[in-house]
Order: C-alpha cells, then structure tokens, then sequence
C-alpha cells in the first residue's frame, strides 16, 4: 500500500516563475493538508482540502498561493511568481478524517 | 504565549539512556496529542497517537498525556543511534474531526554510540 506520494521531490525556480507541487494522498483517503516547513521551524499548516473543496484555508499567504484537490487526480499547491522567501519543504499529509496524518516526503523548493 | 511550546534541543544522550521529550501547551480544548518522527530531509512519520489523558505504551516508546499540567510527554527506553531524528510533538482539539492539528517546533535528538 503506497503512502502519501509527492513530486517533484526537488523543485528549482528562478524568481518570478511558477511553482506547482503535486500529491497524491494514500489509498481511501479523502482529506489533504499541506503545510510548509522553514529551517529551524517547525511545520506551518497551510490549507486543508477535501475532493473538489477547499476547508480551510487560514494558513495559506492571501496573495501568490493557491491549492486545488480535483475529482479525478492529485492535490495541487500553486506558487505564483515566487520570491527568494518562498524557499522551504513543503509537506503534504492525508488522513481519512479521524486526526491521524499520514505525511509524504516532502519537496523542497529553491527560489534563486 | 505560543500555542504548542517545545524545547529545539539538540539533546544527546548516550545509547541505551532513556530520553524524555516534552512540550507544553495553552490550549485546553487539545484533546489529540500525536507525536510524530521526522529524519533530515524526510517526512514526518507518525509515532503516538493518544486521546485525552493518560499513557500509551508501544514497544520502546511511551507517549505520556496530563492534561491538568497542559504537557505531554515521549519517553525512549534503551535508545539507540537510529533513534537520532527530530522529534515534533502536535495536537488537535475534541469534537472537531477535521480541525487542524498544531505542531511543536520540534526536539533535535542524538543518539551517542
């Protein structure tokens, strides 16, 4: 039974570009998070979506930050026009809606 | 105050010690408290799981919870090197399936050959 899938792994922007990162939650869960994780900091919940809603999203930057969790395919954290401070691992976690968060591996992104 | 207080650490301690990680928090409505594992350059692994007071003992590990005091505890018997890792506590409140879940900033633990 796979776990909490995310790619790509290793993500290197240029200020000003896009960023997107996928995830594809565990078999039989419906509940997404993403959370962003700084050096020396510990995770920061960002949003949370389940199948085609956003739940909650008081975590996420008002501007340059979106996330979607399509019928048919993986969750989608979208950066827009990325600055150097957007740099950090980016964690995403499915539950199937009792509490337990089951965390992918991770990507990390590079602004440069 | 910070919702979720948790010491950064590093902790050493030699192999075969017994390390106790811990955190404080203010919120009383916490009723999930998880404690979760995370390697450099990896995902968090969730470790505990415990509801509401009390102990939860699996294998070497032993997830404490006094919610009078607002602190929990992790406990590691007989620790070994692989035990070195980052170590987040973070908690949930009742009655809210699908609440958020706060986070510590986590406990840096090495394990000494």
């Amino acid at each position: 039974n796979a776990g909490v899938m995310q790619n790509p792994r290793h993500l290197v922007r240029r200020r000003g570009q896009e960023a997107r990162l996928r995830c594809s939650p565990m078999k039989g869960h419906s509940h997404v998070y993403w959370y962003r994780q700084l050096p020396e900091e510990g995770l920061k919940f960002m949003v949370y979506l389940q199948k085609e809603n956003i739940i909650d999203e008081s975590g996420m930057p008002k501007e340059r930050f979106s996330a979607e969790f399509p019928k048919e395919g993986p969750s989608i954290l979208r950066i827009q026009q990325v600055v150097r401070g957007d740099s950090a691992a980016y964690f995403c976690a499915s539950s199937a809606g009792l509490n337990e968060q089951f965390f992918g591996p991770g990507t990390r992104l590079t602004v440069l | 105050q910070k919702e979720v207080e948790q010491d950064p650490g590093p902790l050493s301690v030699p192999e075969g010690a017994i390390v106790s990680l811990n955190c404080t928090y203010s919120n009383s409505a916490f009723q999930y408290f998880m404690w979760y594992r995370q390697y450099s350059r990896k995902g968090p692994e969730l470790l505990m799981y415990t509801y509401s007071s009390g102990n939860k003992e699996d294998g070497r590990f032993t997830a404490q919870v006094d919610k009078s005091s607002k602190y929990i505890s992790l406990f590691i018997r007989d620790s070994q090197p692989s035990d070195s890792a980052t170590y987040l506590c973070a908690m949930s409140a009742l009655g809210a399936r699908d609440d958020k879940i706060i986070f510590g900033k986590g406990t840096r633990l090495h394990i000494l050959p």
